[in-house]
């Protein structure tokens, strides 16, 4: 099962709104509502920010959103922060009962 | 408050045993299905394996790189995650994380992970 695609890096100002992509293949991402994205900053484990592709966990702000089309899942974080930058990861379920991560997208605050 | 504090990492040599435990508390474990994640230094995160709660039926799924090597086994008596990692390989080195699992691919709470170097 091959990883997830992420852009490797993507910046934004604060105030600004950024969007990260995760592609992957009707096996995955496609195939089922079972998308999660998780923040992690340096030296900490990560944390659930988004799962079944557009869902929130309590206590995470609405700031954060997520969305899918096709193949594609893509997180979305409006008026950014500087405790916003971290890296971030997507994750889907795949047709083969397994779990599949993204590579990690590095988010700059400028 | 969930905790999951994982434990039993440390060097270990090309082709040797280690295994690993995570111990939880505050919520019900036994009822929790469970994962390992690892990640390799300043590298992404890697899904590892899962296992079902006992009254799911227990099953054990792994990925690829390890499926043969590793398995993933559960103590509900003593609220425990265990991994038993075997023929260990040097791109074994990581940091592994336990998480609970919410429908097959949510991972909601992680452990602050233990670190696993493999090396001659």
């Amino acid at each position: 099962q091959s990883a997830l695609t992420q852009t490797a890096s993507v910046s934004g100002s604060p105030g600004q709104s950024i969007t990260i992509s995760c592609t992957g293949t009707s096996s995955d991402v496609g195939g089922y509502n079972y998308v999660s994205w998780y923040q992690q900053h340096p030296g900490k484990a990560p944390k659930l920010m988004i799962y079944d592709v557009t869902k929130r966990p309590s206590g995470v702000s609405n700031r954060f959103s997520g969305s899918k089309s096709g193949n594609t899942a893509s997180l979305t974080i409006s008026g950014l922060q500087a405790e916003d930058e971290a890296d971030y990861y997507c994750s889907s379920y795949t047709s083969s009962s397994t779990l599949v991560f993204g590579g990690g997208t590095k988010l700059t605050v400028l | 408050e969930v905790q999951l504090v994982e434990s039993g990492g440390g060097l270990v040599k090309p082709g040797g045993p280690l295994r690993l435990s995570c111990a939880a508390s505050g919520f019900t474990f036994s009822n929790a299905w469970m994962n390992w994640v690892r990640q390799a230094p300043g590298k992404g995160l890697e899904w590892v394996g899962r296992i079902k709660s006992k009254t799911d039926g227990g099953a054990t799924d792994y990925a690829a790189p390890v499926k043969g090597r590793f398995t993933i086994s559960r103590d509900d008596s003593k609220n425990t995650l265990y991994l038993q990692m075997n023929s260990l390989k040097t791109e074994d080195t990581a940091v592994y994380f336990c998480t609970t699992v919410l429908r097959w691919a949510t991972l909601p709470r992680w452990g602050q992970g233990t670190l696993v170097t493999v090396s001659s």
